[in-house]
C-alpha cells in the first residue's frame, strides 16, 4: 500500500524551529517528486514547497521562503521539512504529498502550533 | 502567480441530483507541449486529507466513481457529479499544477439539502 506518515509537528514559541519529517513506503521513493501542503485552521489548502527525486530543484512559496527549507533523504525513503522563525499564521496541518504534475498521494498530516 | 477562483463557496444539492462546481484561473493552464490542461480537482472529507478525483481537467483517477467527471480548458472548468450521494458531502478543490507557485482554490462545501 502506498503511503505517507507525517511526524514532528507539536507546540513552538514564535521564533522557535520545528523539523518536519515524512516516511513514504509502498512505492519507489527516489523518482517522485515531493511537496509540503498545509492547511490553516477552518481554511483552505496552501502549497509549502516541492523538491525534485534527485534534490536538484527546490521550490517555495515566498510566505516561508528563506524561513523552511526543503530536504530527502532517498536511501531513508524520507521527506523533511525544516521550519525556522515560526509565525504565529504558520500554524496548520502540514501534509506530505508525492507528486506526478498533480498532487496524487497524500499523508494524514501533522498538527503544527505557533503560540506563546 | 495564478490565481484559482471557485463558485460557489457552498451549495446544498438533494440527493440524487446534479452538483457543479466551477472553478476560473486566472490564467491559461493550458500546455501547447502536450495540449493538456494543468488542473486537478480534490476531494476533502472532514477530519481526512484531500483525495485527488481528476487530473488533466477530465482524467479520473482509479476508483473515483463514475459519478464524478471534470470538463473545461483554457481558464475555465468545472467538476460535476451527477447524481449526488450522501458520501459525498465534503469540501471540493480545484489546483493548477502549470507553474509555480501551485495554487489552490478556496474549496466549494457540498451539503444535502
Amino acid at each position: 500500500e502506498v503511503q505517507l506518515v507525517e511526524s514532528g509537528g507539536g507546540l513552538v514559541q514564535p521564533g522557535g524551529s520545528l523539523r518536519l519529517s515524512c516516511a513514504a513506503s509502498g512505492f519507489t521513493f527516489s523518482p517522485y517528486g515531493m511537496n509540503w501542503v498545509r492547511q490553516a485552521p477552518g481554511k483552505g489548502l496552501q502549497w509549502v514547497s516541492y523538491i525534485s527525486g534527485n534534490s536538484d530543484t527546490r521550490y517555495y512559496a515566498d510566505s516561508v521562503k528563506g524561513r523552511f527549507t526543503i530536504s530527502r533523504d532517498n536511501a531513508k525513503n524520507s521527506l523533511y521539512l525544516q521550519m525556522n522563525s515560526l509565525r504565529d499564521e504558520d500554524t496548520a496541518v502540514y501534509y506530505c504529498v508525492r507528486s506526478v504534475g498533480c498532487l496524487d498521494v497524500w499523508g494524514q498530516g501533522t498538527t503544527v502550533t505557533v503560540s506563546s | 502567480d495564478i490565481v484559482m477562483t471557485q463558485s460557489p463557496d457552498s451549495l446544498a444539492v438533494s440527493l440524487g441530483e446534479r452538483a457543479t462546481i466551477n472553478c476560473k484561473s486566472s490564467q491559461s493552464v493550458s500546455s501547447s507541449s502536450n495540449n493538456k490542461n494543468s488542473l486537478a480537482w480534490y476531494q476533502q472529507k472532514a477530519g481526512q486529507p484531500p483525495k485527488l478525483l481528476i487530473s488533466w481537467a477530465s482524467t479520473r483517477e482509479s476508483g473515483v466513481p463514475d459519478r464524478f467527471s471534470g470538463s473545461g480548458s483554457g481558464t475555465d472548468f468545472t467538476l460535476t457529479i451527477s447524481s449526488l450521494q450522501a458520501e459525498d458531502v465534503a469540501v471540493y478543490y480545484c489546483q493548477q499544477y502549470y507553474s509555480i507557485p501551485r495554487t489552490f482554490g478556496q474549496g466549494t462545501k457540498v451539503e444535502i439539502k
